[in-house]
């Protein structure tokens, strides 16, 4: 069965470094996501990504952060200067174009720690 | 008021038996309904989605929404303990270019074999 694989599981990095996680949606998905957990909390939405752009973003998705497709099949999310609050999983999705929005598949995410 | 709220548990309930779990919500936009399974670490698994009010079942388990008390639940019938997990209600409004899934804080489920 197709599924949203995430690199790394586990991230590691100092306050103001930058960062990259990685993301391979399902392949004949057209629509992608980026959602984060800080723990103990809930999923809470980040950016969505359709046609090569930014469809929708919330207010936790600010200058610092950015998405990108930089090929067919990998979808990434980079946070240019962390921040200890940025420690969290984060959450890659994808869903397919006819389906629609409601079935959004998630990754088994990547757990970033920010010290 | 927040627009999702969902009971964090935890639950605790014996195999076999049936579970409820729900959630309210306060965004009359949301039209699409969604309930995914979290096992601990893991990210979260697509269970069921619906859109309309009434039952929508799918093995043991059924979706029930009301659309005019703005609540819906997940029932687990026979309940195994592989069904201990997190689950989470989400839910999406039908706006145009709105694309986010909102989500309840979870529910912890354990079933005691």
């Amino acid at each position: 069965e197709p599924e949203v694989t995430q690199t790394p599981s586990h991230q590691v990095t100092q306050m103001g470094q930058e960062v990259i996680l990685r993301c391979v949606p399902i392949s004949n998905h057209l629509y992608f996501y980026w959602y984060r957990q800080i723990l103990g909390q809930k999923v809470e939405f980040l950016v969505s990504f359709y046609n090569n752009e930014i469809s929708e973003k919330s207010e936790i998705f600010d200058d610092q952060f950015s998405v990108e497709r930089p090929d067919g099949s990998n979808f990434t999310l980079k946070i240019r200067s962390t921040k200890l609050e940025d420690s969290a999983m984060y959450f890659c999705a994808s869903s397919e174009a006819d389906m629609g929005k409601e079935t959004q598949y998630f990754g088994p995410g990547t757990r970033l720690l920010v010290l | 008021q927040k627009e999702v709220e969902q009971d964090p548990g935890p639950l605790s309930v014996p195999e076999g038996a049936i579970v409820s779990l729900n959630c309210t919500y306060s965004n009359s936009a949301f039209q699409y309904f969604m309930w995914y399974r979290q096992y601990s670490r893991k990210g979260p698994e697509l269970l069921m989605y619906t859109y309309s009010s009434g039952n929508k079942e799918d093995g043991r388990f059924t979706a029930q929404v009301d659309k005019s008390s703005k609540y819906i639940s997940l029932f687990i019938r026979d309940s195994q303990p592989s069904d201990s997990a997190t689950y989470l209600c989400a839910m999406i409004s039908t706006n145009f270019g709105n694309e986010k899934l909102t989500f309840g804080t979870g529910t912890r489920l354990t079933i005691i074999p």
